[in-house]
């Protein structure tokens, strides 16, 4: 159950868009549609953002965006605005039939 | 309005033992497969173990497999993690949180955190 590889950090300034990556295997990322994104901010509980790769949930603005190919699931969050800097996970269901986190990802915006 | 209310954590010694609690309400429990969490202090997110609506299946992270069993009680809204042997490893906030269907999926709300200290 090796974690999901995302980058450490990213940053953009306000209006931008930005996309974090989440590199895993076939046998999590690449092997299932069952990708999901967490938002989390300094002190709070994770947010769950994206789920089934491209899917979201009700309430969470349509500026976030997910996708996949192959090994390396996406986020991409357009319109960058202050309240988005915060830390981001992905996680991936696995053919052990448990689910694994990614490293987590701080995005700054400058 | 889902509410997610964890408690049981605390201070224990290596190797000792502790029960974590987390009371939901807000919808329907019996409905939805539930899971556990855990953040160390500064460290990313590690899925801990989840369990179906029915109680009948659990699934484990390899770090806690042996050691932690997960279990419901749908009787009365709640959710446990019985945690065993315990390690300094094992020292993280532990967050309950209800899946998006009864079989074991994403976590659409979490609680607040319980946190759990490993020290002697």
């Amino acid at each position: 159950q090796s974690a999901l590889t995302q980058p450490a950090s990213v940053s953009g300034s306000p209006g931008q868009s930005i996309t974090i990556s989440c590199t895993g295997s076939n046998s999590d990322v690449g092997g299932y549609n069952y990708v999901s994104w967490y938002q989390q901010h300094p002190g709070k509980a994770p947010k769950l953002i994206i789920y089934d790769v491209s899917n979201r949930p009700s309430g969470v603005s349509n500026r976030f965006s997910g996708s996949k190919s192959g090994n390396t699931a996406s986020l991409t969050i357009s319109g960058l605005q202050a309240v988005d800097e915060a830390d981001y996970y992905c996680n991936s269901y696995t053919s052990s039939n448990t689910r694994v986190f990614g490293g987590g990802t701080k995005l700054t915006v400058l | 309005e889902v509410q997610l209310l964890e408690s049981g954590g605390g201070l224990v010694q290596p190797g000792g033992s502790l029960r974590l609690s987390c009371a939901a309400s807000g919808f329907t429990f019996t409905n939805y497969a539930m899971g556990w969490v855990r953040q160390a202090p500064g460290k990313g997110l590690e899925w801990v173990s989840s369990i179906r609506s029915s109680g009948s299946n659990a699934d484990y992270a390899d770090s806690v497999k042996g050691r932690f069993t997960i279990s419901r009680d749908n009787s009365k809204n709640t959710l446990f993690l019985q945690m065993n042997s315990l390690r300094a490893e094992d020292m993280a906030t532990y967050y309950c949180a209800k899946s998006l269907t009864s079989d074991v999926a994403d976590f659409d709300y979490w609680g607040q955190g319980t946190l759990v200290t490993v020290s002697s």
